[in-house]
């Protein structure tokens, strides 16, 4: 399973643009890239998914380069409600096997 | 319709006791994850269930700890001896084959004492 790395802690203020880049350099050809979105007191909750180039939801933007060794959620204008720790996940569905969170990246909207 | 269910939310027990904890995956899916997630850290992955196959077990962090999952759809996670670090919050996820969104329940906060 690829490895992610994304930073410990973002702040913000509203009505910003959040950019979050997870690094997996070992990702394998058939893995897809997963961003979840945890609130305190919840079970993580599905944000966006990918496989390259770009993918919008009414939610997020997710930003993946040719090489597929790191990805950039976009939170357009975050507001208050955004803050929460978001995680990158790396993973390979076509076989059956464990998925790994890494510890997540803290972000922290201002007013 | 109905998301994933657990049960107990919150589970106080004393050290050396055994404890049973309950996920009630979204029908249909065949798919059950259960994690442990310890205050202020990430995502512990411990058990994965796929259909009729074996379950990989290799992310329980000692014999202490098992799962099962009957009829393919609820399963049981169980902690025997608990000791103190074993307090955590204790999520299960469930998804539909062939798909990459897991779908979480609100965890059971267990507490050894």
């Amino acid at each position: 399973l690829a490895k992610t790395t994304q930073p410990i802690s973002m702040d913000s203020y509203e009505g910003q643009e959040v950019n979050i880049t997870c690094s997996h350099n070992n990702i394998a050809t058939n893995d897809y890239i997963t961003w979840y979105q945890q609130f305190p007191s919840q079970g993580p909750r599905f944000i966006i998914q990918g496989y390259k180039t770009k993918v919008t939801n009414e939610v997020a933007s997710l930003f993946i380069p040719a090489d597929r060794k790191s990805s950039t959620l976009s939170l357009p204008r975050v507001s208050l409600s955004d803050t929460a720790v978001y995680y990158c996940l790396v993973g390979d569905n076509t076989n059956a096997g464990k998925s790994t969170f890494g510890d997540g990246t803290t972000l922290t909207v201002k007013p | 319709g109905a998301g994933v269910s657990q049960s107990p939310s919150n589970k106080v027990t004393e050290k050396g006791k055994d404890v049973e904890l309950r996920c009630d995956p979204i029908s249909g899916h065949t798919a059950l994850y259960w994690y442990r997630q310890s205050l202020g850290q990430g995502l512990e992955f411990l058990i994965y269930f796929q259909g009729n196959s074996a379950p990989d077990k290799s992310g329980l962090p000692s014999d202490r700890f098992s799962a099962e999952r009957t009829g393919g759809s609820v399963s049981t996670l169980t902690i025997q001896r608990t000791q103190q670090e074993d307090s955590a919050v204790y999520l299960c996820a469930s998804k539909l084959s062939g798909a990459y969104e897991q779908y979480f329940g609100p965890g059971t906060r267990l507490t050894v004492t």
